[in-house]
């Protein structure tokens, strides 16, 4: 069983440019997410999805942008890096919010922007 | 979702029980307690959940007051693999989204 995968695991970018970062699951369930954690920090939520073509904010949204056009795929996409996003992003799915589920995490995407 | 607040570090002797505790003193009635753990900058790992009754798995045990304004995590017998990020979190049955906090850094040591 895949999980939740998540490519590319490192990418270096230079500020200004853009980048997609892919989240594909293989459990078929609703809920997708996307975190960052910074150096020491707990995870932070940038983006979610209860379902199929819906997307929402979570806490820090700003600089993102996300799709959700196949269930099982969520794309994080940076439109214009700047150096505040180098950060580790974890994408994670968990089955319908309305049941007691556990999130299933990726293993990160390390992103650097210079 | 109710806020959680757990101490920024604990140690524990390898083989003895680690107990890590989280106040959520402003949890509500529809909220679960969750406790995930991150192993060294691995994706975050669920391991237990409860609502108000004490709860046991394979990986540990969740101990919840009964104003259930705080809990205990329970690793029985700990080994050096379980030195990792402990994050407790409060989200409501119908939640959707779950919020981490800075968590407690477990070390375990020889």
């Amino acid at each position: 069983n895949a999980g939740v995968t998540q490519t590319p695991k490192f990418r270096v970018l230079k500020t200004g440019q853009s980048m997609t970062l892919l989240c594909a699951q293989d459990m078929n369930h609703e809920y997708m997410y996307w975190y960052r954690q910074d150096p020491g920090m707990g995870l932070r939520l940038i983006h979610y999805s209860v379902g199929e073509g819906t997307t929402a904010k979570g806490e820090v949204p700003d600089g993102y942008n996300v799709s959700r056009l196949k269930k099982q795929n969520f794309l994080l996409g940076l439109e214009s890096a700047a150096p505040s996003q180098t950060s580790v992003y974890f994408c994670a799915s968990s089955p319908s919010g309305t049941l007691i589920r556990e999130l299933f995490f990726g293993e990160g995407s390390r992103l650097t922007v210079l | 979702d109710a806020k959680t607040t757990q101490p920024t570090s604990m140690d524990c002797a390898e083989g003895r029980a680690a107990n890590l505790p989280c106040n959520h003193s402003t949890i509500s009635g529809n909220e679960y307690v969750y406790w995930y753990r991150q192993i060294h900058s691995q994706g975050p790992q669920y391991i237990i959940h409860g609502l108000k009754n004490n709860e046991t798995n394979e990986m540990a045990s969740l101990i919840i007051t009964e104003d259930r304004k705080s809990s205990t995590l329970i690793l029985p017998h700990a080994t050096l693999r379980d030195t990792a990020v402990y994050y407790c979190i409060v989200r409501r049955t119908s939640g959707s989204r779950l919020t981490f906090g800075e968590g407690t850094q477990l070390t375990v040591n020889p």
